[in-house]
């Protein structure tokens, strides 16, 4: 089973502040099958990047995803209001599909 | 509008079954496969199980395998999980979320389920 592990747990920022959450595979993830997604309270998880980098349909550009085989990244470049929620990576090239403990991004 | 509307979830004894569906529309139903994710409280999200587009393959994760069942009916656009043998730790929302393939990211979710299995 490939863990991955996500820091940091919670990341702190104002609104406009850059945000840059990572994601770690315990082993190499191909980057088609690498994907992170949003997940605010009370609501269902939103995709938001596929394949290390697509962005989704109708997601902004302030959202980017980068990185290959152990180490990816999700940056948000200017937080705005609706962004503080809780970011899952996920990897679905090896089964069992594994996600993320979860970055939680809150209002400093 | 594409849709995913879960049902089914409840308060179940421990050892009980119950049967999750999740209905969709808006999109081609039968190209998608289809899965099941759950978040059990203050957790994060875990698959669950998958079906192909055609029904033929299905794949889960070791703690379900031989107590639940996926399955689909593509004429009425309708995905199922039928649960036996719940346990407290199956305790959960239970999402249902498709994608191009089941190597694919999920692209929809449903608003989810709650299951409650009580000891």
């Amino acid at each position: 089973e490939i863990v991955l592990t996500q820091s940091p747990g919670t990341l702190s920022l104002s609104p406009g502040e850059r945000a840059t959450l990572s994601c770690r595979a315990s082993q190499s993830v191909s980057s088609s099958y690498l994907a992170w997604c949003q997940q605010k309270p009370g609501q269902a998880p939103r995709l938001l990047i596929y394949g290390a980098s697509s962005r989704a349909t109708g997601i902004p550009d302030r959202f980017s995803g980068s990185g290959s085989g152990t180490d990816f990244t999700l940056t948000i470049s200017r937080l705005e209001p609706e962004d503080f929620a809780v970011y899952y990576c996920q990897q679905s090239g090896n089964s069992p599909f594994t996600f993320g403990p979860g970055t939680r991004v809150d209002i400093k | 509008e594409v849709q995913l509307l879960e049902s089914g979830g409840g308060l179940v004894q421990r050892g009980g079954s119950l049967r999750l569906s999740c209905a969709a529309s808006g999109f081609t139903f039968t190209s998608d496969a289809m899965s099941w994710v759950r978040q059990a409280p203050g957790k994060g999200l875990e698959w669950v199980s998958t079906v192909s587009g055609s029904a033929g393959d299905t794949y889960y994760i070791d703690s379900v395998k031989g107590r639940f069942t996926v399955s689909r009916d593509n004429s009425k656009n309708t995905l199922y999980l039928q649960m036996n043998s719940l346990r407290a730790e199956d305790t959960a929302v239970y999402y249902c979320a498709g994608s191009a393939g089941h190597y694919y990211p999920f692209w929809v979710w449903g608003q989810g389920t709650t299951v409650t299995v009580s000891s």
